[in-house]
C-alpha cells in the first residue's frame, strides 16, 4: 500500500543539526512532491517546505530559510529534511506528507519526534 | 503570505449533532482549500480537498463548501470517532489554520 515511513525519534542539543528521513513505497516516487510539516507540543500544524521528487526543486517557509534543507534520493525513494542550528522551540513532531495534484497532502508519515534540550 | 483563520477554536457537541467549522482566508484563494482531521498522537488525515471534494474513503457525513475567502466544513451527524481537531489549509502557501478542537459535550 501507499505509505511514508519516517526515521525514529531524535534528541539533540541546542546548536546541533538533525536529519529526518521519509521513505516512500507503493507509488511512483518521482510523480509527487513531498512537504514537511511540524507540530510543537500542544500546538497546531506548521508547514516547513516542499521538495519536488521529480527535479529536486524546493520551496521553504520564509521563517526557516537558511536553516532547513530538503533533499531526495530517487534511488531509494527517500526524502530528507535537515534542520540546523537547533533551538528549544524546534522541539516538535516532524511529518512528511505526499502532495497530490490538488495541492492537498493525501499521505502522511507517522511522524518523528525531535527534542532539543541541553 | 495568505493567513488562515479558523473558528471556533473549540466546540462541544453531542453525538448526532450537526457541526460547522469555518475558515477564512486573508485574501481570495479560489477553491484551493483543504480540510484535515487529527486525533491525539496521530498524523493528520485528509478529509476534503479543493474546498468540496471528498477524499476517497472519508464518510459522506463530512462535506465542505465555499470559495474565495470563506469556507465551511460540516459534519452532518457527529459520530464518536469524529471527536478530534480539524485544520484547514490553503494550497497556495500551504499555511494551516489554527485548528478547531471538537470535544464531547
Amino acid at each position: 500500500q501507499v505509505q511514508l515511513v519516517q526515521s525514529g525519534a531524535e534528541v539533540k542539543k541546542p546548536g546541533a543539526s538533525v536529519k529526518v528521513s521519509c521513505k516512500a513505497s507503493g507509488y511512483t516516487f518521482t510523480s509527487y512532491g513531498i512537504s514537511w510539516v511540524r507540530q510543537a507540543p500542544g500546538q497546531g500544524l506548521e508547514w516547513m517546505g516542499w521538495i519536488s521528487a521529480y527535479n529536486g526543486n524546493t520551496n521553504y517557509a520564509q521563517k526557516l530559510q537558511g536553516r532547513v534543507t530538503m533533499t531526495t534520493d530517487t534511488s531509494t525513494s527517500t526524502a530528507y529534511m535537515e534542520l540546523r542550528s537547533l533551538r528549544s522551540d524546534d522541539t516538535a513532531v516532524y511529518y512528511c506528507a505526499r502532495e497530490c495534484r490538488s495541492g492537498a497532502f493525501d499521505i502522511w508519515g507517522q511522524g518523528t519526534m525531535v527534542t532539543v534540550s541541553s | 503570505d495568505i493567513q488562515m483563520t479558523q473558528s471556533p477554536s473549540s466546540l462541544s457537541a453531542s453525538v448526532g449533532d450537526r457541526v460547522t467549522i469555518t475558515c477564512r482566508a486573508s485574501q481570495s484563494i479560489s477553491s484551493y482549500l483543504n480540510w484535515y482531521q487529527q486525533k491525539p498522537g496521530k498524523a493528520p488525515k485528509l478529509l476534503i480537498y479543493a474546498a468540496s471534494s471528498l477524499q476517497s474513503g472519508v464518510p459522506s457525513r463530512f462535506s465542505g463548501s465555499g470559495s474565495g475567502t470563506d469556507f465551511t466544513l460540516t459534519i452532518s451527524s457527529l459520530q464518536p470517532e469524529d471527536f478530534a481537531t480539524y485544520y484547514c489549509q490553503q494550497s497556495y502557501s500551504k499555511f494551516f489554520g489554527g485548528g478547531t478542537k471538537v470535544e464531547i459535550k
